[in-house]
């Protein structure tokens, strides 16, 4: 059973847009939250992580919002380069059972020149 | 190079051989994940060891898997009797435990195709 859902497959955007991925969880046990991206032929890169104290978190170009009464999070991008077009995966780490991290099945963001 | 590294990167076999994948992770990092990724999925975890001790093995690790991480250095996946279903991108991290919630630094991982 899919604990972390992302629902949009793909996703596209102009360059110097605004790009917003999503994604919800199920389980409350969760309580970090992190953002990797993917490029083809690479392993995922950690990109930006947020505790569930927090409901919101910045580093340069990318903001990570939590609202944990809605289980959801989302990614933005602003302003969207196409550098940044790739697969991005949501994961999350709940705190009752050591270190597994459960990931979302990805959403391709493409970026348009 | 400082980063996770795997070996091979690439692995083509038939069924029923056995196959060892290494995963050699960051120098001073005490925890090693492996997962494993499928086609349109997320990656799905399999275990995880801290130093040399393995601690967490998921129920997708079928008794035909193996993981070592002998002197809490590098580690091997090792599969048994290849099925076709095995074919997918298995993918190594590797973490510092200790402190803030932990980060997982990936490697490029090994694609492995059974025919």
């Amino acid at each position: 059973d899919q604990q972390v859902k992302q629902n949009s497959p793909s996703l596209s955007v102009q360059e110097g847009r605004i790009s917003i991925l999503n994604c919800d969880y199920t389980n409350s046990m969760f309580d970090y939250f992190l953002w990797y991206k993917k490029y083809p032929a690479e392993g995922p890169t950690f990109l930006i992580s947020i505790s569930s104290i927090k409901d919101k978190n910045e580093d340069g170009r990318f903001t990570v919002f939590l609202n944990k009464s809605a289980k959801h999070l989302s990614l933005h991008i602003v302003p969207s380069q196409p550098g940044d077009s790739a697969v991005y995966f949501c994961a999350a780490n709940p705190s009752n059972t050591g270190n597994q991290f459960y990931f979302g099945t990805g959403t391709s963001l493409t970026v348009i020149p | 190079d400082t980063g996770v590294s795997q070996d091979p990167r690439h692995k083509i076999t038939k069924r029923g051989q056995n196959v060892t994948f290494r995963c050699d992770p960051i120098s001073e990092h005490n925890r090693l994940y492996w997962y494993r990724q499928t086609l349109g999925q997320g990656p799905e975890f399999l275990t995880y060891f801290q130093n040399e001790a393995q601690l967490e093995k998921s129920r997708l690790l079928s008794d035909r898997f193996s993981a070592e991480r002998p002197k809490g250095s590098f580690s091997t996946l090792e599969i048994q009797r290849t099925e076709q279903g095995d074919s997918a991108m298995y993918l190594c991290a590797s973490s510092l435990a200790g402190g803030a919630r932990e980060t997982q630094y990936f490697g490029p991982g090994t694609r492995l195709l059974v025919l």
